[in-house]
C-alpha cells in the first residue's frame, strides 16, 4: 500500500519561503515522478512542477523562477521550497505520484494536503 | 483564467448519465492523449478517476469512461448515483511538458 505523507509550515509571512516534504512510503520510489500542486481556498487546482528519483525536475513557468522541488531517494522523500510568498500563494499544497507504468500520466496517489497561509 | 475549459456545474438525477466536457486546443487536449480526469469531495484530495483519455486506474467503477474529439475531452458517468457528488477536474500536457487543469465542474445528483 503505497502511502504519501506530507508536511511543513503553515503560516508564512510576506517574502518568507515556503518549505514542505512528502514522504513516500511503500511501493517504488525510482519508477515514478512526483509532483506538487496546489488549490486556493474554493478554486481549482495547479500544478506547480515535478522532479524524479535522478533529481530531473521540470516546473510550471507561471511561478517564474520561484519554485525549487529536490529529491533525497534515501529516505524517498521530495520537497518544495517557493520563495517570496505573497497571499496569492495561500493554498492547500499537495504532492502526489505520476503513475507511470501503472496510471500513464494520472496521478494515483495524493498526500493529504497542508493548508499553507501567508498573512503578516 | 484556467488553460482549459469545463462547464462550471452540471446535474442530473439518479440512474441518468452526464456528459463534462473539457475544451482545450491543439497544444494540449489536442495534441497527446494525456488527459486525465479527477473527481475530489470537500476537504478532500483529488483521486484519479481517468487517465490518458480513455483508461481507469484499477478499482474504478466502469460507470465513469472518458473521450476525446479533437480538442475536447469527456468525462461520462453512467448510472448517477449520489455519491458521484463532487468536484471533477480534467488535466493535460501541453506541447511544452507542462501540466495544465480545468476551472473544474461541480456534479450536483438531483
Amino acid at each position: 500500500q503505497v502511502q504519501l505523507q506530507q508536511w511543513g509550515a503553515g503560516l508564512l509571512k510576506p517574502s518568507e519561503t515556503l518549505s514542505l516534504t512528502c514522504g513516500v512510503y511503500g511501493g517504488s520510489f525510482s519508477d515514478h515522478f512526483w509532483s506538487w500542486f496546489r488549490q486556493p481556498p474554493g478554486k481549482g487546482l495547479e500544478w506547480i512542477g515535478e522532479i524524479n528519483h535522478g533529481g530531473i525536475t521540470n516546473y510550471n513557468p507561471s511561478l517564474k523562477g520561484r519554485v525549487t522541488i529536490s529529491v533525497d531517494t534515501s529516505k524517498n522523500q521530495f520537497s518544495l521550497r517557493l520563495s517570496s510568498v505573497t497571499a496569492a500563494d495561500t493554498a492547500i499544497y499537495y504532492c502526489a505520484r505520476q503513475g507511470i507504468a501503472v496510471t500513464g500520466t494520472g496521478f494515483d496517489y495524493w498526500g493529504q494536503g497542508t493548508l499553507v497561509t501567508v498573512s503578516s | 483564467q484556467s488553460a482549459l475549459t469545463q462547464p462550471a456545474s452540471v446535474s442530473g438525477s439518479p440512474g441518468q448519465s452526464i456528459t463534462i466536457s473539457c475544451t482545450g486546443s491543439s497544444s494540449d487536449v489536442g495534441a497527446y492523449n494525456y488527459v486525465s480526469w479527477y473527481q475530489q469531495y470537500p476537504g478532500k484530495a483529488p483521486e484519479l478517476m481517468i487517465y490518458d483519455v480513455t483508461n481507469r486506474p484499477s478499482g474504478i467503477s466502469s460507470r465513469f469512461s472518458g473521450s476525446k474529439s479533437g480538442n475536447t475531452a469527456s468525462l461520462t458517468i453512467s448510472g448517477l448515483q449520489a455519491e458521484d457528488e463532487a468536484d471533477y477536474y480534467c488535466s493535460s500536457y501541453t506541447y511544452n511538458s507542462i501540466l495544465v487543469f480545468g476551472g473544474g465542474t461541480k456534479l450536483t445528483v438531483l
